[in-house]
């Protein structure tokens, strides 16, 4: 059975620090992979998705970027954190195609706070 | 513009109470999924449904995709506490007759069932 992980899974920063989120899928080859940003309990962002290495597509400009070095790992970086980019961080992943339903399953999330 | 209307934004009940959420777009998807998630974690698929007019049952969960799939609804009948916690739409649009890949969510419904 396929399996995704986080961490970690809560975080605190300050304002300027640089941030490394990880996502890693374990159980399938060649996943879709997305990153989500979610405020206050309600509906997803997507920020970036990929469908394969070295494959990143961003959907929102932001202080943000993605990296995707190996199959199943997806990472969440930046380099100076603003406090708008606090929130709750989810890694989602779905089977890779071309077309079809998209069904995607998701990650535990990342909690972060940056003060 | 929000592409996938939910309603009600928050829903309180007592057990054993009977509801219905709905999830509403002017767009037409080639599938659709519904989530639920708890405070603290990453949303949990329900369903996906992806044929117009689909019924699929899950318990005391029944979910509708409509003949045009562009809505859809998730009604539960005698509701538990551990029915709490918000449930999320997501759709997968159709453009020039593919897939696009990426889901766009709902809001979601905040759902509270008091024992």
């Amino acid at each position: 059975s396929q399996t995704i992980h986080q961490w970690p899974a809560t975080l605190v920063q300050p304002v300027g620090s640089p941030l490394s989120l990880e996502c890693t899928v374990e159980g399938t080859s060649n996943p879709n992979l997305y990153w989500y940003r979610q405020a206050a309990g309600r509906g997803l962002q997507l920020l970036f998705y990929s469908v394969g290495i070295g494959q990143i597509s961003s959907e929102v400009p932001q202080n943000l970027s993605a990296s995707r070095p190996q199959d199943r790992q997806f990472i969440l970086s930046s380099k100076k954190l603003l406090l708008s980019d606090s929130g709750f961080y989810l890694c989602a992943w779905s089977v890779g195609s071309s077309g079809g339903a998209d069904t995607q399953y998701f990650g535990p999330g990342t909690r972060l706070t940056v003060l | 513009t929000q592409l996938l209307e939910q309603s009600p934004q928050f829903l309180s009940i007592q057990e054993g109470e009977n509801l219905t959420v709905y999830c509403n777009s002017s767009s037409v998807f080639s599938s659709l999924q519904w989530y639920r998630q708890e405070p603290g974690e990453g949303p949990v698929l329900l369903v996906t449904v992806v044929t117009g007019g689909e019924v699929k049952k899950l318990k005391r969960l029944t979910f509708q995709f409509g003949d045009a799939r562009k809505d859809s609804s998730l009604h539960i009948t005698a509701a538990q506490p551990g029915d709490t916690g918000l449930y999320l739409c997501a759709g997968s649009r159709i453009i020039y007759g593919g897939s696009q890949g990426n889901l766009i969510f709902g809001k979601g419904t905040k759902l509270s069932v008091k024992p």
